[in-house]
């Protein structure tokens, strides 16, 4: 079983519409978790950080259910500009972490 | 300010050839980490780095190899290319000495062929 684990896609959805996406992952003691959003060809850039508490910035909502090992990241009133692979990221709750990447979720945006 | 740089941004060699990628982060970022990632893939962690020492290994053969230097930019070096090498190289720097300090920024990558 991978260690972080992500719907491949690709999600196809019109211009405003909602689209979420789902991760688990396997590692119970797990204490950091991200979304990053990476563009064709491109480096991977950090969306948000995933709190205990849920967290949203904008029209990106995030939230993580521990208990059952996953995270969730909701976008709302989707862009054309949203069009990328979303990875989702786990950690250990130290500095020095070693950081597990998802094969990520491609959205696609259309007019 | 700068965010974290990368060189080169290409580079093709051949098999058998030794590699060297180099990394500067992001003014203040005391950790540099290394990822490999081959297409469609996620990155995988290579190894990281903090105050010159080495704090993390990820599941890569003695092949490669990596130092932090005083000023903390880093390189990445890579023995004995196997075809299997060809990917996007990607550096993240992290401040790691504070609490919530552990996002990590990636820099623009290095892509290097193996031929």
């Amino acid at each position: 079983r991978k260690e972080v684990e992500q719907d491949p896609g690709p999600f196809n959805v019109p211009e405003g519409a909602t689209v979420a996406f789902n991760c688990t992952y396997s590692n119970s003691a797990s204490q950091s978790f991200f979304w990053y959003r990476q563009d064709c060809r491109k480096e991977p850039k950090l969306l948000m950080s995933v709190y205990s508490s849920g967290n949203e910035d904008g029209r990106f909502t995030a939230q993580l259910n521990r208990a059952s090992q996953y995270i969730s990241l909701l976008i709302r009133d989707s862009k054309l500009s949203d069009s990328a692979t979303y990875l989702c990221v786990v950690g250990p709750n130290t500095g020095f972490q070693k950081l597990v990447f998802g094969t990520g979720t491609r959205l696609l945006v259309s007019p | 300010d700068a965010g974290v740089t990368q060189s080169p941004t290409h580079l093709i060699k051949t098999r058998g050839q030794h590699v060297t990628l180099r990394c500067s982060p992001i003014s203040g970022h005391k950790s540099v980490s290394w990822y490999q990632q081959v297409l469609g893939q996620g990155p995988q962690f290579i190894f990281q780095y903090y105050e010159k020492e080495e704090r993390g290994r990820g599941n890569f053969p003695d092949r490669f190899s990596a130092r932090q230097f005083p000023n903390y930019s880093s390189e990445l070096n890579v023995n004995a290319l196997l075809l299997g090498d060809s990917a996007l190289y990607l550096c993240a720097s992290s401040l790691v000495d504070r609490k919530n300090s552990y996002e990590q920024y990636f820099g623009p990558g290095t892509r290097l062929t193996v031929t």
